[in-house]
């Protein structure tokens, strides 16, 4: 059970290049999100997918798109990278269990846009 | 628009008890969870509050009040391992019947010998 995984790890991109970062998540989940951290800005919603064949914005979507595979996976493509695009993203899923429900966060991928 | 409010920065010592606070303005308001991360590594959930009260896990405590809009996580018998940054989230209503996650922007705890 390896939990949510992502690839790759780290890239550098130039602007103007695209690249799409893929998670994908063993645990069967329903939801799963895409957020980017900056330093001081906490973890800030990019999209969404509540359930398999549905996609929705978060809070910051503009410059992204994303694409909701199958029940496992849900990628995140930028287009064409700018030095503003700079961050760690992070994919999670969550499960609603008793009311309550836990996201799990894949390691992150550290993205550097020269 | 939703908005949280935690401090930036909390210190204490090893053995101590601290409390690190969470404010929001959201609508459509859930609940609220508090996340552990450690420098370079992914977020980790810790508990999560429904409703007003207490909810004990171990050294750590989570409190809500919604009339208050407010809540707190609690970590006793502080370890050195403990210094992190942790952030509360608030679930909130989206459209389509969805819900979902707005984060604090995380206090960093720093725990002294």
């Amino acid at each position: 059970n390896a939990g949510v995984t992502q690839t790759p790890k780290f890239q550098v991109l130039k602007t103007g290049q695209s690249m799409t970062l893929q998670c994908a998540q063993d645990m069967n989940h329903n939801s799963m999100y895409w957020y980017r951290q900056d330093p001081g800005m906490g973890l800030r919603l990019i999209y969404y997918s509540a359930s398999e064949g549905t996609t929705d914005k978060g809070e910051v979507p503009n410059g992204y798109n994303v694409s909701r595979l199958n029940k496992r996976e849900f990628s995140l493509r930028l287009e064409s990278a700018a030095p503003s695009q700079t961050s760690v993203y992070f994919c999670a899923s969550s499960e609603l269990a008793g009311g309550m429900e836990t996201q799990y966060f894949g390691p992150g991928t550290r993205l550097l846009v020269l | 628009g939703q908005s949280l409010e935690q401090p930036s920065e909390v210190t204490a010592v090893e053995g101590a008890i601290v409390q690190i606070n969470c404010t929001y303005q959201t609508s459509g308001f859930y609940g609220l969870s508090w996340y552990q991360q450690h420098d370079g590594g992914a977020p980790t959930f810790l508990s999560y509050n429904a409703l007003d009260g207490l909810e004990e896990t171990g050294r750590f405590s989570s409190f809500l009040s919604r009339s208050d809009s407010y809540g707190y996580l609690l970590l006793q018998e502080l370890q050195m391992k403990d210094s992190a940054s942790y952030f509360c989230a608030v679930k909130r209503s989206a459209s389509g019947g969805s819900y979902i996650p707005t984060f604090g922007r995380g206090t960093s705890l720093i725990v002294h010998p």
